[in-house]
């Protein structure tokens, strides 16, 4: 099966600037995850989707951070305005449901100068 | 709140040799443990995950975790080193079936020749 899709795969951009990340989960993944990776740091989950509804959002920063997934399948994730701390990889993962086992993408590493 | 503590930032051990990566967790309940693993430029592939079921926990590549409750650790093994080890690796933690994961900060294995 194919897997994770994330585009692209890095960016650039200076601080105040907007950036969009986009991710494909794998066909038939009800629930998706986006994941935030400092360097040095694991992962911290940002948002979870039940296919098209928001099941957790709690930790991300909504004064700058958006993300949505119509019709339940593609996401995306989008910064406005950029941060320095916002350098980071941003991890796309999907499941079949939650409660089962996360597949992640390869990762958007974003460098914000 | 459940987390995860990994021992050792960086582990380096020789090809052939034991590889050991220290996980401690805290949490309210009896946790799901998972092991990933991150190779350059790769999202996380999963290691093994123990669910409340063997506490000897046999994963993909030769790796191996034990859960030891009295010592709240899930410390991840493999007998013998191979090069293709040389990735890091972080240990996780999710409340019973949500697999909402918390990440430790991960443990870089170098394996020298």
């Amino acid at each position: 099966e194919a897997g994770v899709a994330q585009s692209p795969r890095y960016k650039i951009i200076e601080k105040r600037q907007s950036v969009a990340f986009w991710c494909n989960p794998i066909s038939g993944h009800a629930t998706l995850y986006w994941y935030q990776q400092i360097l040095g740091q694991g992962p911290k989950l940002l948002i979870q989707f039940q296919n098209n509804g928001v099941v957790d959002d709690s930790q991300l920063p909504k004064d700058r951070f958006s993300a949505e997934r119509l019709k339940g399948v593609d996401s995306t994730l989008k910064i406005q305005p950029a941060k320095l701390e916002d350098s980071a990889v941003y991890l796309c993962a999907s499941s079949l449901e939650s409660g089962r086992p996360l597949h992640f993408g390869n990762g958007t590493r974003l460098t914000v100068t | 709140a459940q987390s995860v503590t990994q021992l050792g930032s960086h582990v380096s051990v020789s090809e052939g040799a034991l590889v050991l990566l220290r996980c401690n967790y805290s949490s309210s309940v009896p946790p799901y443990l998972f092991w990933y693993v991150q190779y350059p430029n790769q999202g996380l592939q999963l290691l093994l995950k123990y669910t409340s079921a063997a506490t000897l926990v046999k994963g993909i590549n030769g790796f191996e975790a034990e859960f030891k409750k009295s010592e709240t650790s899930f410390h991840l093994t493999k007998p013998s080193a191979h090069m293709s080890d040389a990735a890091e690796y972080f240990c996780a933690v999710s409340k019973t079936n949500d697999y909402k994961l918390s990440f430790g900060d991960g443990t870089t294995v170098t394996v020298r020749a």
